[in-house]
């Protein structure tokens, strides 16, 4: 069966500094994969979205990015953090093409920017 | 463009009662497709039930079930013998066939399950 993975599960960083977290997926090839943040209180943003290795596409300008450099493995990064990148990012899968539709979501990483 | 509205933030329901959540949704494509989402106060968002704009009858799973009227453009969820673990935030969701099929979710309902 598949499995998703996110880590870290919580993250506390100063504005300013870096930051990279993980996504990993198990069980499945050629996924596609997605980046999403949640405000509190709010709904999903799509952040970034992935089709293949170094495939990479951008739905919000900001000062995030994100690299596929294995089929199964999505990092999200920043150089310098913002008060605003604080929130819930959530990592999610879905088979490639002739899958069913519906994404499959990781545990999320809770982020606060202080 | 493709919206989606959950008008009610928050919603009560006695244990052991059924509860409908609301959605509407707003494309211009033929072909889409509509799901439910469950995200527990732990964060994970759950994948409860999915239904495709041709499909002729309403999706089922368990005690979920998605009422789904193409002409009025609305999809809601409909939860049987609601339970305490119900209680959580409820996503609906669409996915946009063209661009890998990433979903577009509302804004979310809680829904508070009393004993």
């Amino acid at each position: 069966s598949q499995t998703i993975h996110q880590w870290p599960a919580t993250l506390v960083q100063p504005v300013g500094s870096p930051l990279s977290l993980e996504c990993t997926v198990e069980g499945t090839s050629n996924p596609n994969l997605y980046w999403y943040r949640q405000a509190a209180g709010r709904g999903l943003q799509l952040l970034f979205y992935s089709v293949g290795i170094g495939q990479i596409s951008s739905e919000v300008p900001q000062n995030l990015s994100a690299s596929r450099p294995q089929d199964r493995q999505f990092i999200l990064s920043s150089k310098k953090l913002l008060l605003s990148d604080s929130g819930f990012y959530l990592c999610a899968w879905r088979g490639g093409a002739g899958s069913s539709y519906e994404q499959y979501f990781g545990p999320g990483t809770r982020l606060t920017v202080t | 463009a493709q919206k989606i509205t959950q008008t009610q933030p928050g919603m009560f329901v006695q244990e052991k009662e059924a509860v409908t959540l609301d959605c509407t949704y707003d494309t211009s494509d033929q072909s889409y497709g509509l799901f439910w989402y469950k995200q527990p106060s732990s964060g994970e968002m759950i994948f409860l039930i999915y239904q495709g704009s041709y499909d002729e009858q309403n999706a089922t799973e368990g005690r979920y079930s998605l009422n789904f009227q193409k002409a009025r453009k609305s999809a809601n969820l409909v939860i049987s013998a609601s339970q305490l673990g119900d209680s959580a935030m409820y996503f609906c969701a669409m996915f946009r066939p063209r661009s890998a099929r990433q979903l577009t979710f509302g804004s979310g309902t809680q829904l508070t399950v009393l004993p």
